[in-house]
């Protein structure tokens, strides 16, 4: 049981370039979300699903986009990077209904320049 | 808009005493009210969570103190412990909304030997 995995762990991407950033998850759980952490701040949640073809957006989603095709995985796309999209990427899941826990992945390392 | 605020930013604490963080919160419908620890690099994970209708909960060392008419809950860590160095989140979520967790800002605990 690997929980919740996020690849790449580390990523530099130049100003207007685009990239996927994966997040899968063996627990069978239908709800998971993006989260990004700047230095010294807490999390902002970015986009969330509630299960499998149902997305929807957090706090700070303007220049993501989600899609949920399956139980398990849940990409995370950055189109056109820009700097202000320097930061630390978290998914996580959770079971939902009546079970709170949310299990963080590793986390991606964003560097854009 | 800062739901939910933390303070302090960070604390220095010797070798068995206590540490305490503290959180307020703005919306009256949130209904879950976790703490996750964040060691660097790695992302964040459940240490103790409670519900507005009990007014503590206590795990080993760590407690949460509840003030629902204050809108404001807490924790304790005591006996604190060089391993406890990390850095905490408060965080509050509501169930109706998706299970979307709103995070206080972090407070980063530092236990000198």
């Amino acid at each position: 049981n690997a929980g919740v995995t996020q690849t790449p762990k580390f990523r530099i991407l130049k100003i207007g370039q685009s990239m996927t950033l994966q997040c899968a998850q063996d627990m069978n759980h239908n709800y998971m979300y993006w989260y990004r952490q700047d230095p010294g701040m807490g999390l902002k949640l970015i986009y969330y699903s509630v299960g499998a073809g149902i997305t929807d957006k957090g706090e700070v989603p303007n220049g993501y986009n989600v899609s949920r095709s399956t139980t398990e995985d849940f990409p995370l796309r950055l189109e056109l990077a820009a700097p202000s999209q320097t930061s630390v990427y978290f998914c996580a899941s959770s079971a939902g209904t009546g079970l709170y826990e949310q299990y963080f992945g590793p986390g991606t390392r964003l560097t854009v320049t | 808009q800062q739901q939910v605020k933390q303070s302090p930013q960070s604390l220095i604490v010797q070798k068995g005493g206590i540490s305490i963080i503290n959180c307020a919160y703005e919306n009256t419908a949130f209904d879950y009210f976790p703490w996750y620890q964040q060691f660097p690099g790695k992302g964040p994970a459940l240490l103790i969570a409670i519900r507005p209708d009990v007014s503590e909960k206590k795990e080993g060392r760590f407690t949460i103190s509840f003030n629902k008419s204050a809108k404001q809950f807490s924790l304790h860590i005591m006996d604190s412990q060089p391993g406890d160095s990390a850095t905490y989140f408060c965080a509050a979520s509501n169930k109706a909304a998706g299970n979307k967790l709103t995070f206080g800002g972090g407070t980063r605990v530092l236990v000198k030997p």
